[in-house]
């Protein structure tokens, strides 16, 4: 049983369009969501994360969103680059002990962006 | 900056041998991660390790073990090997009990045949 669903499995925007993505959950002890971007063959890396005190946080061109009675949250890439084109996974985890590094991942998203 | 270092990158293992994956956390980072992820997968957590202690145990299977030694670095040793163990190993590392970032190395492919 997938515990964060993501969607779509795959996007491809045009270079200057914004890429949207979409994650839910169901255990509503997560209280850590972070977004990660992987290129073929290297580890996730950390883009950005929320917590649930909040309904949005930016940074750059990176935007999460977040909505808790929802148990939903959304990454939104504005001016799409060729360079953003890897895979982009959401993540949940929860508090207590080292637990912050125990995610929880969506499926994932495949994201293409066209020059 | 310093990063997660593992070792080996790549390693190729027939059916029912063993295989040791090594993992080297970021300096001054106390909590140890490792991630198994099949192709096209999401990763998947498997265990942990906080001050050289199991901190907390996914999906990992009995004919695994892994354990943290007291300079922070950690080793994840396979058995019996299948083919489905075929998959990149993340290690991954941070500092324990708070919230932040979490590093992770750049993986080792295990391929089974």
């Amino acid at each position: 049983q997938q515990q964060v669903k993501q969607s779509p499995q795959s996007l491809i925007v045009q270079k200057g369009g914004i890429s949207i993505i979409n994650c839910a959950y169901e255990n509503t002890a997560f209280d850590y969501f972070p977004w990660y971007q992987q290129f073929p063959g290297k580890g996730p890396a950390l883009l950005i994360a929320i917590r649930p005190d909040v309904s949005e946080k930016k940074e750059g061109r990176f935007t999460i969103s977040f909505n808790k009675s929802a148990k939903q949250f959304s990454l939104h890439i504005m001016d799409s680059q060729p360079g953003d084109s890897a895979t982009y996974f959401c993540a949940a985890a929860y508090a207590g002990g080292t637990s912050y590094g125990k995610l929880t991942f969506g499926q994932g998203t495949i994201l293409t962006v066209h020059p | 900056a310093a990063g997660v270092i593992q070792s080996p990158r790549h390693l190729i293992k027939e059916k029912r041998e063993t295989a040791t994956l090594k993992c080297y956390p970021i300096p001054r980072h106390d909590t140890v991660y490792w991630y198994q992820q099949g192709p096209g997968q999401d990763p998947q957590f498997l265990i942990s390790f906080y001050e050289k202690m199991q901190s907390d145990k996914g999906s990992i299977p009995d004919r695994f073990s892994a354990q943290q030694f007291s300079d922070y670095h950690s080793e994840l040793n396979m058995s019996s090997l299948e083919l489905g163990d075929s998959a990149l190993y993340f290690c991954a590392s941070k500092k324990g009990g708070v919230a932040g970032e979490l590093f992770f190395g750049e993986g080792s492919r295990l391929t089974v045949l």
